[in-house]
């Protein structure tokens, strides 16, 4: 079955610096990816939708100079959490939609999880 | 805007029980999709179910079926010969024309011996 990727799975950075987190689907090509924040016992918050080879949408409420998001090949997409601060500290997922599937369900990665110390 | 509702948010199951968990979405489209979906503690997303809202018959898989009624805009997962295995957070989610999940609240399903 369709395979996400994403690393790191643990970082924890300093506050003020930027991290990378990277989301790659293993054997299929995912034109639209997805990035989400998740809370402790909380739904998944749709951050932005990454589409390949164009910027992101991001959702309202997401500041987009904060987190970049770049989608360089059909197979990867990167979030950059930029001047991470104590606040950015949560779990983030992302998702990818198999460019031939509608409805076939998004394919997740194993999230990661970001400390800002 | 479609909205997903899921209105407990915790359920328990003695194992080997039965369990429903519920779920309603409100939107305006006619086709869309439908998933539930099973977050572990190791809070990997897994698929568990899926129903397209065109198809009448109801979605099952093993153990796992739904109660879809597209009049009440309404999607209940149920889990039958529930087992330790299955306790997780279990999340309702539509697909939109959008193209995107939108996700319920989630329901924290605890299965006990």
């Amino acid at each position: 079955g369709a395979v996400v990727s994403q690393h790191p799975s643990r970082v924890i950075c300093k506050s003020g610096t930027s991290v990378k987190i990277e989301c790659r689907s293993l054997d299929f090509q995912a034109t639209t990816m997805f990035w989400y924040r998740q809370f402790p016992k909380q739904s998944l918050m749709l951050m932005a939708t990454s589409n390949e080879g164009s910027k992101a949408t991001y959702e309202q409420g997401v500041e987009k100079d904060k987190f970049l998001i770049n989608h360089a090949s059909l197979t990867l997409s990167t979030l950059t959490v930029t001047s991470a601060h104590p606040e950015d500290s949560s779990f983030y997922i992302c998702s990818a939609r198999d460019a031939s599937g509608v409805g076939y369900g998004y394919t997740f990665g194993s999230g990661t999880r970001l400390t800002v110390v | 805007a479609q909205t997903v509702t899921q209105s407990q948010p915790e359920m328990s199951v003695q194992e080997a029980e039965t369990v429903t968990l519920s779920c309603t979405y409100d939107t305006s489209e006619n086709n869309y999709y439908l998933f539930w979906y099973k977050q572990p503690p190791s809070r990997q997303m897994i698929l568990v179910i899926r129903q397209e809202a065109y198809k009448q018959q109801n979605a099952t898989e093993n153990r796992v079926s739904v109660n879809f009624q597209k009049a009440a805009k309404s999607f209940s997962l149920k889990i039958s010969d529930s087992q330790l295995g299955d306790t997780a957070m279990y999340f309702c989610a539509f697909y939109n024309q959008g193209g995107k999940l939108i996700f319920g609240q989630g329901t924290e399903l605890s299965v006990k011996p």
